[in-house]
């Protein structure tokens, strides 16, 4: 299985920061690299697949970069509702397997 | 699209149970479907999938054996039966839907999730 590691594992921000985390994969996956945000006691809610596309609906203070194993997720500029955390998934070979999660958190 | 779950609950180690996903708001007979769990504090992990018409399936090494997928088209609806459950079987239980860009690559990704159904296996 593919293992995808995410730093840092939490951070602590302010509003207006801009944020970066990273996402690493035990392999190269190419461009199969999908981001998740997940607020407490809710659904994941896809943010950016294919390592770059904005999934429709996202604002575009969000944005994803990176292939072969290092990717990389932004925060232009942090606003209150983007305190979750978020998650990496690769697709490029069964079983999808997620990172670990970053909590993002008000500093 | 709403992807609703339902079915989760306490139950003993060794017993079994059986999680629903009632789809609505697109052709769900269109579209390859997911079960992805998170235990407690803990990450996602997924867990299972099938296609669109139920042709092929794939499990976690973690369920395999113990689980079973299985989708009823007519009725817009997943299912996924669990047995033998074990205390790490513990978690909230998603279905999620599956799309797919074709370039760069044929790229998937889990774009619809349900709201989840908690499964606690506990003595």
């Amino acid at each position: 299985d593919i293992q995808m590691t995410q730093s840092p594992s939490s951070l602590s921000a302010s509003v207006g920061d801009r944020v970066t985390i990273t996402c690493r994969a035990s392999q190269s996956i190419a461009s199969f690299l999908n981001w998740y945000q997940q607020k407490p006691g809710k659904a994941p809610k896809l943010l950016i697949y294919a390592a770059s596309s904005l999934e429709s609906g996202v604002p575009s203070r969000f944005s994803g970069s990176g292939s072969g194993t290092d990717f990389t997720l932004t925060i232009s500029s942090l606003q209150p509702e983007d305190f979750a955390a978020y998650s990496c998934q690769q697709t490029y070979s069964t079983p999808p397997t997620f990172g670990q999660g970053t909590k993002l958190e008000i500093k | 699209v709403d992807l609703v779950e339902s079915g989760g609950g306490l139950v003993k180690p060794g017993g079994s149970l059986r999680l629903s996903c009632a789809a609505s708001g697109f052709t769900f007979s269109s579209y390859k479907m997911n079960w992805v769990r998170q235990a407690p504090g803990k990450g996602l992990e997924w867990v299972a999938s099938i296609t669109s018409r139920g042709n092929y399936i794939y499990y976690a090494d973690s369920v395999k054996g113990r689980f079973t997928i299985s989708r009823d088209n007519a009725k817009n609806s997943l299912y996924l039966q669990m047995n033998s459950l074990r205390a790490e079987d513990t978690a909230v239980y998603y279905c999620a839907r599956e799309d797919f860009v074709v370039e760069p690559d044929t790229i998937r990704y889990f774009d619809y999730w349900g709201q989840g159904t908690l499964v606690t296996v506990s003595s």
